[in-house]
């Protein structure tokens, strides 16, 4: 079985430049999270997907950022424009059924993004 | 205040030693407690996870929740080069919910 994939591995742009992270959970699985490292401190949540439904986006930064989820598959996160303080680790996570008990989220390898 | 505490370390020990790591938090509302192992350059990997206060073992590997104190530990015994990665405490209070990580512990075990 296939694992979360997250495309590109790493993206270098410059401060005010646009860019689109894609994350392709593993097949079946519902619920997909975006998450997000700054250097230096923990991982933390941005948006949560329930199929094509936003489910929580309480960490989303600000209106730069964008996150879809047409058809209840792959996921995309635009960040639009990038400013410095956007540089990090993006991650992305997918799980089954939320009425599951356990609460296992499957991490992608992470987009490592630099904005200069 | 942050929602969960952990030492960044770095750790290191020799082969063999028992490795002990924790995490604190604050909000009285978590009942699910995961451990993450993440090698460098790749996602995080759920080792084991617990619900509520107790131990449970996998293996060579104990994870203990104790809720009154809101302290969490990951003990690791016959440690091995292998187990040489950065180890995250996450949580949540549903199954469903957002993950609340620490900053994770650094290891090197030592061959």
């Amino acid at each position: 079985e296939a694992g979360v994939t997250q495309f590109p591995s790493h993206s270098v742009i410059e401060k005010g430049q646009t860019v689109t992270l894609r994350c392709d959970p593993i097949s079946g699985h519902d619920n997909l999270y975006w998450y997000r490292r700054v250097m230096g401190k923990e991982i933390k949540f941005l948006l949560h997907f329930v199929k094509e439904s936003k489910q929580d986006e309480s960490g989303m930064p600000n209106n730069r950022f964008l996150a879809e989820r047409t058809g209840g598959t792959y996921s995309t996160l635009k960040v639009q424009p990038a400013e410095l303080e956007d540089s990090g680790v993006y991650f992305c996570a997918s799980s089954q059924d939320r009425n599951r008990f356990k609460p296992e989220q499957f991490f992608g390898p992470g987009t490592r993004l630099t904005v200069l | 205040q942050k929602e969960v505490e952990q030492d960044p370390g770095p750790l290191s020990v020799p082969e063999g030693a028992i490795v002990s790591l924790n995490c604190t938090y604050s909000n009285s509302a978590f009942q699910y407690f995961m451990w993450y192992r993440q090698y460098s350059r790749k996602g995080p990997e759920l080792l084991m996870y617990t619900y509520s206060s107790g131990n449970k073992e996998d293996g060579r590997f104990t994870a203990q929740v104790d809720k009154s104190s809101k302290y969490i530990s990951l003990f690791i015994r016959d440690s091995q080069p292998s187990d040489s990665a950065t180890y995250l405490c996450a949580m949540s209070a549903n199954t469903g919910n957002q993950f609340y990580f620490g900053t994770g512990t650094s290891l090197t075990v030592i061959p």
